[in-house]
């Protein structure tokens, strides 16, 4: 198994601000996939992102919205920006490698 | 748009009952259906992935069946403990590099 750590692990923010999240992990990972989980909701991804490439976003998600970086195979970034009320929810970064793995997510509200 | 149902949408039990849930999903381009339980403030963990049509995995108290043919997956746990309150998550998986659809999980409460 992977060793994962998300930051922050929660946060309130004011609507219009932006939010950075970050995925550290122990090892090397191929695909990094970010979740979000908006209350009763089912988890969905947003992007999926490889190094060295711009990540591939899922209908209904716009990179201006959520950009996504991937500077290396350890590590990636997902940032909620111009956030509204909507955007409250648990985020979740994925890394795969010869398994699907789970940061402990986080949870953002907007206010 | 693949549509992956859990029920019920939540479950109270007590201590000792024994309890189950059902994931569906659309039977055709399946891969694996993972199972997951998320505990407030922890990642989701693992605890099954199956691939084939009849398969059954067990997990000390907590076990489950597949069916791809009709598209469903069964999760029991046996005498429920209070330390399995969590959201139970199933999740469909159409292919090696293919993203996983969750469902929208089922919260289980176990009681005194």
């Amino acid at each position: 198994s992977a060793v994962i750590s998300q930051k922050p692990s929660r946060d309130i923010c004011q609507r219009g601000t932006s939010l950075t999240i970050q995925c550290q992990v122990d090892s090397q990972v191929t695909m990094m996939f970010w979740y979000r989980q908006q209350p009763g909701q089912s988890l969905t991804l947003i992007a999926t992102a490889n190094q060295g490439s711009e990540a591939t976003y899922e209908s209904g998600f716009v990179i201006d919205k959520f950009p996504i970086s991937r500077p290396n195979l350890t590590f990636s970034t997902l940032t909620v920006s111009n956030m509204s009320p909507e955007d409250s929810s648990i985020y979740l970064c994925s890394p795969t490698r010869q398994g699907i793995f789970f940061g402990q997510g986080t949870r953002l509200t907007v206010v | 748009i693949l549509n992956v149902e859990q029920s019920p949408q939540s479950l109270h039990v007590q201590e000792g009952d024994s309890t189950n849930f059902t994931c569906s999903f659309p039977s055709s381009n399946f891969y694996a259906l993972h199972w997951y339980r998320w505990e407030t403030a922890k990642s989701p963990e693992a605890l099954f992935v199956m691939t084939l049509n009849g398969d059954e995995k067990k997990k000390g108290r907590i076990s489950a069946t597949l069916n791809t043919k009709e598209g469903y997956s069964y999760l029991y746990i046996k005498g429920s403990q209070p330390e399995d309150s969590a959201t139970y998550l199933c999740a469909l998986h159409t292919g090696t590099a293919s993203k996983l659809t969750f469902g929208t999980g089922t919260r289980l409460q176990v009681t005194l």
